[in-house]
């Protein structure tokens, strides 16, 4: 079964600063996608950032991006230039690709942005 | 394009009792997924319906179940209600034939609370 763990379950940054969240997963399978999730306090959660196992170049998504070690499972996001709108918890996500669609999630981080 | 909505918002039943809950998923989209979110166990997949089939199943007992209609409309019901269904179920949406740009995106939730 696939595992993703968030090792850290709270993270503040400072606005205008840089910040990196940790996830490393477990699986068997070597064609996936990952997924990073923001769930801010009004709970609907949004897509922040996706990568498919078999792109070796890592997303970026304007002031999100990752970096993907595959051969280390380790998936961890980065945002730059924080603001306070990104004050929310932090999912990683796994899935299968293929016409499996569930999602294996961290427990998630609570980032704090300060003003 | 509208957004995935989800009925109720929020939901009070007690010990013993049944609940249906509704999601309505994006224009075009034919899979919907459902989750439990509770502070213990975090994120936890429920069931995915494409096509008005019930295509995968997570490890809840056989209280928990749904459908999907000819519209893509799906429902999940939860019998005999027990104090630790209390939480916010998510559904997410997508076209779910596999495409490999193919995003979830969540609904709200619905707030369950089981007194």
């Amino acid at each position: 079964a696939q595992t993703v763990t968030q090792s850290q379950p709270e993270m503040s940054v400072q606005e205008a600063e840089t910040v990196t969240l940790s996830c490393t997963y477990d699986t068997s399978e070597s064609d996936y996608y990952l997924f990073w999730y923001k769930q801010p306090p009004s709970r609907q959660m949004i897509l922040v950032i996706r990568q498919e196992a078999y792109k070796q170049q890592n997303a970026t998504e304007n002031r999100f991006s990752v970096n993907f070690q595959k051969a280390a499972k380790s998936f961890s996001l980065k945002i730059s230039d924080s603001q306070l709108g990104d004050a929310a918890m932090y999912f990683c996500a796994y899935r299968r690709r293929g016409s499996n669609y569930k999602l294996t999630f961290g427990k998630g981080t609570l980032l704090t942005v300060n003003p | 394009k509208a957004g995935v909505t989800q009925t109720p918002r929020y939901l009070i039943k007690t010990r013993g009792q049944q609940v249906t809950l509704s999601c309505s998923p994006i224009s075009g989209h034919r899979s919907v997924s459902w989750y439990q979110q509770t502070p213990g166990q975090g994120l936890q997949f429920l069931f995915e319906y494409f096509s008005e089939t019930q295509r995968n199943k997570g490890n809840f007992p056989g209280r928990f179940s749904g459908r999907q209609f000819s519209n893509s409309r799906s429902e999940m019901n939860v019998s005999t209600l027990e104090l630790g269904d209390s939480a916010l179920y998510l559904c997410a949406s997508s076209l779910g034939a596999g495409q490999t740009t193919d995003t979830q995106y969540f609904g709200p939730g619905t707030r369950l609370t089981v007194l």
